[in-house]
């Protein structure tokens, strides 16, 4: 059974541009959960999606758009990139149990510096 | 709407030391709780949980219970070991969703 995965580890960005960030997640897990997280700051929820529909989203622009394939792999798309998206992004995979999400396990994230 | 606050950090304690780290929570209706735990150069991985009123959840020696009067779920351990150090996240799932939050995390370092 292979863990959660994320590429790149670390990416380096200038204002404006636009990225897009990969998630594997764990086998059999079908919900996929990004996260933001600043430095010395908490993980922020961005969007979850449940087999390929987004199924909840946090408080961020729309820049921040997501995608899940047939095999639950994930994307986190950010156009239109500011300095204040500087941040460590993470995927958590789950597999709800009768539509309750306990347990999320996390990739080990993609370091993201905007210029 | 839904928060959790932590303790700030950073917090250092000898090995063998008793750990406290504190923890309250906003939220409506009848959240989840949680930690994670997040170790150098890895990702964040769940310590314990609970999920309703006077729930303990415990692992690896850590232990917190779920307060409702207090809205609080503080993460305790008796002895604390030199591999313990990392950073601790206490977090909450809302009762009728499965947004979580995440309070700003609490770094400790045990000394031998």
């Amino acid at each position: 059974e292979t863990g959660v995965t994320q590429s790149p580890t670390h990416l380096i960005k200038t204002r404006g541009q636009q990225v897009t960030l990969r998630c594997s997640s764990q086998s059999g897990h079908n919900t996929v959960s990004w996260y933001q997280q600043a430095l010395g700051q908490g993980p922020q929820f961005i969007f979850q999606y449940y087999r390929e529909e987004e199924n909840g989203r946090g408080n961020f622009p729309p820049r921040f758009s997501g995608l899940q394939f047939p095999n639950y792999s994930s994307e986190l798309n950010v156009n239109a990139l500011e300095l204040d998206d500087s941040a460590l992004y993470l995927c958590a995979s789950s597999l709800p149990i009768a539509g309750v999400l306990e347990t999320q396990y996390f990739g080990p994230g993609t370091r993201l510096l905007v210029l | 709407g839904d928060s959790v606050t932590q303790m700030e950090g950073p917090v250092t304690l000898s090995e063998e030391a008793f750990l406290t780290i504190n923890c309250t929570y906003t939220a409506t209706g009848y959240p989840s709780l949680f930690w994670y735990v997040q170790y150098p150069g890895e990702g964040l991985q769940l310590l314990l949980k609970a999920t309703k009123a006077d729930d303990k959840g415990s692992n690896k020696g850590f232990e917190a219970t779920y307060r409702k009067e207090t809205t609080s779920f503080h993460l305790e351990k008796g002895s604390v070991q030199v591999s313990d150090s990392a950073v601790y996240f206490c977090a909450l799932r809302w009762s009728t969703g499965n947004q979580f939050y995440f309070g700003t995390g609490t770094s400790l370092t045990v000394i031998p």
